[in-house]
């Protein structure tokens, strides 16, 4: 199984500010790397698939960026709505398999 | 608009099974793949089976297989899993999703869009 590790498992960043969450694989994955946004009581939404393709209605702030098996996710300027938990997850092989989450906090 | 909504969670007791609903609508099943995703209480999210579009193909994590069948039936634009022999531990709750497929270098596929989710509880 693929086993995916994102780093830091929680930040705390102020409106404005430039945020970075990486995500690794322990093989190489080439580009089968998506990212998903989860706010509390709702379901995961895709920002990013492919590595690096926004999902259509993503606002552009959000970039993804990376590939084999070192991988990231940057919000260029963070919004009071970003404020969440971030996921990566694989899907290059089955079983499908997510990071274990980033929390994104004031 | 495209929308999956998934009933039948509740409470149940261990041994006790489960059958999940997942019902589509705004588009058509018979040509989307889909999968079911669980998230324990405070935790993270957990691919647990997925579907071929004839539904010829099933993959199940190992946590699941041999208890959990996924099925469809695209006449009523529905996905399903039967949960049998529940454990405390797979008390979450439970999504369906749609994989959806782009071909670039290569077929990248992702989930979306996911139904709001139903909470299972497996408790005595």
């Amino acid at each position: 199984d693929i086993q995916m590790t994102q780093s830091p498992s929680s930040l705390s960043a102020s409106v404005g500010d430039r945020v970075t969450i990486t995500c690794r694989a322990n093989q190489t994955i080439t580009r089968f790397l998506n990212w998903y946004q989860q706010k509390p009581g709702k379901a995961p939404k895709v920002l990013i698939y492919a590595a690096s393709t926004l999902q259509s209605g993503v606002p552009s702030r959000f970039s993804g960026s990376g590939s084999g098996t070192d991988f990231s996710l940057t919000i260029s300027s963070l919004q009071p709505e970003d404020y969440a938990v971030y996921y990566c997850q694989q899907s290059h092989s089955v079983p499908l398999t997510f990071g274990p989450g980033t929390k994104v906090d004031i | 608009d495209v929308q999956l909504v998934e009933s039948g969670g509740g409470l149940v007791q261990p041994g006790g099974s489960l059958r999940l609903s997942c019902a589509a609508s705004g588009f058509t099943i018979s040509d989307n793949e889909f999968n079911w995703v669980r998230q324990a209480p405070g935790k993270g999210l957990e691919w647990i089976s997925h579907t071929s579009s004839s539904g010829s193909f099933m993959f199940y994590a190992d946590s699941v297989k041999g208890r959990f069948t996924m099925s469809r039936d695209n006449a009523k634009n529905s996905l399903y899993l039967q949960m049998n022999d529940l454990k405390v531990e797979d008390t979450a709750i439970y999504y369906c999703a749609r994989l959806n497929t782009i071909l670039q270098v290569a077929n990248y596929n992702w989930f979306d869009p996911w139904g709001q989710g139903t909470l299972v509880t497996v408790s005595s």
